[in-house]
């Protein structure tokens, strides 16, 4: 079975922090992409990427960055948390372009105070 | 801006009846269709996908797809308490391959 593991289940952070949120899959997918949900909001594409070092932005990409350096591991950076951050964050993968079906971590329930 | 739409619920059935979820789409061009299952506190999972129109059958789940119409639907036969979740509809956005696009769910209430 695929397993997409994430860092942490809940974090509460300051106002103004550097927020890093780890990611890890042993599946060797190419893919991988962060999500934020947020009630009545859905999920919401925040950064994917289909490679090593590469990234693109997704639907929400501001005030968040990512790193890719390794396959299996994709990083969000919250570079200055704010409140409007808090929320659940999803890392998922999925094999290939043409093979969509992502797999998805348990989520951080991330909280700026 | 492509969309995908999707009743938000609560869609309340008893036990054993069949549950119908229902999801229309924007984009043309989309070729897979995705249907996940939310449990509260938990991260979604893959349980369908269908790729060509007509049905597709896995155990009490039948996903539908009608690509003239654009719209994707999910059926659950003989509902269980434990079916009910949050039911997310993704589509893959075909112009940037691999990114999929999720409604906002319906959430589904199984009643003993």
């Amino acid at each position: 079975d695929v397993k997409v593991t994430q860092s942490s289940r809940y974090l509460v952070k300051r106002t103004g922090e550097k927020v890093f949120l780890e990611c890890v899959q042993d599946m060797d997918h190419e893919n991988m992409f962060w999500y934020r949900q947020d009630p009545g909001l859905g999920l919401r594409l925040i950064y994917f990427s289909y490679d090593v070092k590469m990234k693109e932005k997704g639907d929400i990409p501001e005030g968040y960055s990512v790193s890719r350096e390794k396959k299996e591991r994709f990083s969000l950076i919250l570079e200055s948390a704010s409140t409007n951050q808090t929320s659940m964050y999803l890392c998922a993968s999925s094999f290939s372009v043409t093979n969509e079906k992502l797999f998805f971590g348990s989520g951080t329930q991330l909280s700026v105070l | 801006q492509k969309e995908v739409e999707q009743n938000s619920g609560p869609l309340s059935v008893p036990e054993g009846a069949i549950a119908s979820l229902n999801c229309t789409y924007s984009d043309r061009g989309s070729q897979s269709f995705f249907w996940y299952r939310q449990y509260s506190g938990k991260s979604p999972e893959l349980i369908m996908f269908i790729y060509s129109n007509g049905d597709k059958e896995d155990g009490r789940f039948t996903a539908q797809l009608n690509k003239a119409s654009q719209y994707v639907s999910l059926l659950i036969r003989d509902s269980q308490p434990s079916d009910s979740a949050t039911y997310l509809c993704a589509v893959n956005d075909y112009n940037q391959g691999g990114k999929l696009i999720f409604g906002q769910g319906t959430e589904l209430s199984v009643k003993p």
